[in-house]
């Protein structure tokens, strides 16, 4: 069974501009959950979507965005890039998301200049 | 506000020197409690998952525990392939699927 997948690997970008990292979820699981993980903060929670709808939300400016879509891959957005969004971006999926253990992709690190 | 904090921030051992890794969490209303093994450039892989005080789970040279207040995660001789940062989590408010991590503990097994 497939893991979770997370495209692209690696981006380097400048301030300023935006960035789309994709996420294919498990097979049968729609749930999908973003982190955001650096060396200085650990693991954040970003958000959560579920039946492509954003069902919680972490504690992050509103130029962190996401969607899902039917077959539950999910995207996030980020907008005016700075600096300190160099980060590891991870997605995570689970089956229905309630207290039930997420698995994570390898993430996709995000490097601003 | 919900807390995880994990000690020591980082352990060597000798290969075969069992030892145990810490999770105290602070939360109300305990919805269950994850350990991920994290290697350096992969995201973390899930371990195990507790929901009541007094569970144990085990996995080769792993077996964590549970209490009201705090987890264990207990290595048993481990090897250099444990090698490897620990992190431990709790889900968020009811009904909300995000985890809280805690900073993890970083184990570093010496042949």
């Amino acid at each position: 069974k497939a893991g979770v997948t997370q495209t692209p690997r690696y981006l380097i970008k400048t301030r300023g501009q935006q960035v789309t990292l994709s996420c294919s979820p498990i097979s049968g699981h729609r749930s999908v959950s973003w982190y955001q993980q650096t060396p200085g903060q650990g693991l954040q929670f970003l958000f959560e979507y579920f039946s492509e709808t954003q069902r919680n939300k972490g504690n992050f400016p509103g130029r962190f965005s996401g969607r899902q879509f039917s077959n539950s891959r999910s995207e996030m957005n980020v907008s005016t890039l700075e600096l300190g969004d160099s980060a590891l971006y991870l997605c995570a999926s689970s089956l229905d998301g309630r207290n039930q253990p997420q698995h994570f992709g390898d993430g996709t690190r995000l490097s601003i200049l | 506000e919900d807390q995880v904090t994990q000690s020591p921030e980082a352990l060597r051992l000798q290969e075969g020197e069992s030892s145990s890794l810490n999770c105290s969490y602070t939360v109300s209303g305990l919805r269950g409690l994850f350990w991920y093994r994290q290697d350096p450039g992969k995201g973390p892989e899930f371990l195990f998952t507790l929901y009541s005080a007094g569970e144990e789970k085990e996995k080769e040279r792993l077996k964590a525990t549970l209490t009201k207040k705090e987890s264990f995660l207990h290595i048993t001789a481990p090897k250099p392939e444990d090698s490897a940062t620990y992190l431990c989590a709790v889900p968020g408010q009811t009904g909300a699927n995000n985890l809280f991590f805690g900073t993890g503990t970083r184990l570093t097994v010496i042949p």
